[in-house]
């Protein structure tokens, strides 16, 4: 398995444009992450889903960001418009199960998104 | 709430053993995990420890996991640079719905 695929890896954008993120998790794998890593804050967690189905979006920041789950094998977090605070490192996981060892998470590579 | 902390930086020798510590707060988690990113990579799972255990060893790695203190350590044993990383701690959300709480992250910096 390709492991967690993400796109694109690095995105250069204007203040105010419409950007989206895309990955493919692992095959089989029932859930999948979204995360945010900056120097201030760390590791956050915007939302994960179940089955295609958004389970805890608490940690979606503002109305501006939205993510889907089209089907088992792609999901878009999408932010319109951006601001210069939004630039970071996204990542996508993905996990077999909820439960014990199954939970372990597989994260893609990031896209590094700078806003200017 | 649900919080996982960590030290944010340590600075050892090489070949000098390394001690990462981590605190969280819910005793009722069944899985506490290690994770690495290296730079400019996403975290990969470094290992794991059940809750009804004390310590797991994998080769130059050693967890150790304090239940009534609610303390987790990863010793980390004739220490690279190679080990140059970000290392977190992670506790499985106890009602077992998927979500891992990550701590903020130890940076660990190895000098030749």
């Amino acid at each position: 398995d390709a492991g967690v695929i993400q796109s694109p890896r690095h995105e250069v954008t204007e203040m105010g444009q419409e950007v989206t993120l895309r990955c493919k998790p692992i095959s089989g794998h029932d859930y999948l992450f979204w995360y945010r890593q900056t120097m201030m804050r760390g590791l956050e967690l915007l939302i994960y889903f179940n089955n295609n189905v958004p389970i805890d979006d608490s940690g979606m920041p503002e109305d501006r960001f939205s993510a889907k789950m089209p089907n088992a094998s792609f999901s878009t977090l999408k932010i319109q418009p951006s601001e210069p605070r939004d630039s970071a490192v996204y990542f996508c996981a993905s996990s077999l199960s909820g439960q014990g060892v199954n939970n372990e998470q597989f994260f893609g590579p990031g896209t590094r998104l700078t806003v200017l | 709430g649900e919080d996982v902390e960590q030290s944010l930086f340590l600075s050892v020798r090489e070949g000098d053993s390394s001690v990462i510590n981590c605190t969280y707060t819910d005793s009722s988690s069944t899985y506490l995990y290690w994770y690495k990113q290296e730079p400019g990579a996403g975290l990969q799972l470094l290992t794991y420890i059940f809750s009804n255990m004390d310590m797991k060893q994998d080769q130059r790695l050693t967890v150790l996991l304090n239940k009534k203190d609610k303390h987790l350590s990863l010793r980390i044993a004739d220490t690279q640079t190679g080990d140059s990383a970000i290392y977190f701690c992670a506790e499985s959300f106890s009602s077992n719905t998927g979500k891992l709480i990550f701590g903020q992250g130890t940076t660990l910096q190895v000098k030749p």
